[in-house]
């Protein structure tokens, strides 16, 4: 069955460092979107990419989907303390739109 | 406000009793998920429902069942069979090809 990856699983940086996460999928993707879960939340729904090679900004956020629609980045520019949380990556496989496949997430910590 | 609720937030039940996780939406979405979501690790789907009387197994639906008689509610029951029911649940929905909408969770401990 399809198989997202996602590293890294952990992340710790000092307040204004840059920090990326990234995904693999071990199938062709039809979109994949990207979802925040602060802790003690529930995930909640921050962008969707459709384009090989589609790149979005929101604010510090920076989404690319790769050209061969089977990866994906998520770049944010000087992190602060309110970016804390676990970043997830979902994908939907190009054969079948019922199931949404979550990569395992990297925990983002920001020290002060 | 449209949302999705899961009661109750936090859940404790005694080994070999059966459970039942409740999740009601009132966005009026066709279809409704079950995640469960272990410390570290992702969401793994467990059953899923895209329209009123019918569902699918998910990639770990053994020891889980659901019903899907109402649009609005979607109970999961956690029976004595799964064999390591301690976890996060999530319940989502979404319309159409639309992103997932979340409920806050249950966090059931089984003792």
């Amino acid at each position: 069955g399809q198989q997202v990856m996602q590293i890294p699983q952990y992340q710790h940086v000092q307040e204004g460092e840059d920090f990326t996460t990234y995904c693999n999928s071990s199938t062709t993707l039809s979109n994949i979107q990207w979802y925040k879960q602060r802790p003690g939340g529930h995930p909640v729904f921050l962008i969707q990419l459709v384009k090989s090679g589609e790149v979005k900004k929101q604010k510090r956020l920076t989404f690319q989907f790769g050209e061969a629609k089977k990866n994906s980045s998520l770049h944010i520019t000087a992190t602060q303390t309110t970016d804390v949380g676990t970043y997830f990556c979902a994908g939907w496989s190009s054969g079948s739109a019922r199931q949404l496949t979550f990569g395992s997430g990297t925990q983002l910590t920001v020290l002060p | 406000d449209g949302g999705i609720t899961q009661s109750p937030k936090y859940l404790f039940r005694k080994e070999g009793q059966n459970v039942t996780l409740s999740c009601e939406q009132n966005l009026n979405h066709d279809a409704m998920y079950w995640y469960r979501q272990d410390p570290g690790q992702g969401l793994r789907l467990i059953y899923y429902s895209q329209i009123v009387n019918d569902f699918q197994k998910g990639d770990i639906a053994e020891g889980y069942s659901v019903s899907r008689e109402k649009k609005e509610s979607f109970p999961l029951t956690v029976t004595s069979a799964q064999k390591n029911p301690t976890a996060f649940y999530l319940c989502a929905s979404r319309d159409g090809n639309s992103p997932l909408h979340f409920g806050n969770g249950t966090r059931l401990t089984v003792t």
